[in-house]
């Protein structure tokens, strides 16, 4: 089965500053690859997903922007951020052959 | 459009009083319908999968059933260990994004 990975666990930005959160994923090739935000007592909230190398749809229009630059990578960025930037971040994937969607560990973020 | 719904959004049960959380759904075709267990500041996981009315999956204190329109996770005997959130998700037609429902808090008190 596959495993995502995430990093960092917490950071704390101020406001203003850039943003890079990497996803990585192990035990599978070519998934489809999802960033999501989910505030405070609230369902999630679908940024980005990717079908493949360089190949990301944005669902929401906002000051993130997302990257994939291999197969098993998937980058969260911004140049500046907000204070509504805050949350946590969670990066799922999908294998080949099935809908099942699993999730990293996630990390949250403060921007101050 | 695809839509989930649970309820309740949250839920109080003492230690070994047995319950149950609704997940109702609405979706063109049904691909399958997800059970995670989200504990706080930590990413969902993966508890269940479901694709046809009438299946049932069962994992320790949990049970997962399916009809045409519903989801239900039966809870037996909870202990304090099970509370989290549960939320539960339904693919699309294309099984390449997921719809979630809102969530039920489970808090089960010693």
């Amino acid at each position: 089965s596959q495993t995502i990975h995430q990093w960092p666990a917490t950071l704390v930005q101020p406001v203003g500053s850039p943003l890079s959160l990497e996803c990585t994923v192990e035990g599978t090739s070519n998934p489809n690859l999802y960033w999501y935000r989910q505030a405070a007592g609230r369902g999630l909230q679908l940024l980005f997903y990717s079908v493949g190398i360089g190949q990301i749809s944005s669902e929401v229009p906002q000051n993130l922007s997302a990257s994939r630059p291999q197969d098993r990578q998937f980058i969260l960025s911004s140049k500046k951020l907000l204070l509504s930037d805050s949350g946590f971040y969670l990066c799922a994937g999908i294998g080949t052959g099935t809908y099942e969607q699993y999730f990293g560990p996630g990390t949250r973020l403060t921007v101050t | 459009e695809d839509q989930v719904t649970q309820s309740p959004e949250a839920l109080r049960l003492q230690e070994g009083e047995s319950s149950s959380l609704n997940c109702s759904y609405t979706v063109s075709g049904l691909r399958g319908l997800f059970w995670y267990r989200q504990d706080p500041g930590k990413g969902p996981e993966f508890l269940f999968t479901l694709y046809s009315a009438g299946e049932e999956k069962e994992k320790e204190r949990l049970k997962a059933t399916l009809t045409k329109k519903e989801s239900f996770l039966h809870i037996t005997a909870p202990k304090p260990e099970d509370s989290a959130t549960y939320l539960c998700a339904v693919p699309n037609n294309a099984g390449n994004m997921l719809t979630f429902g809102g969530g039920t808090r489970l808090m089960v008190k010693p």
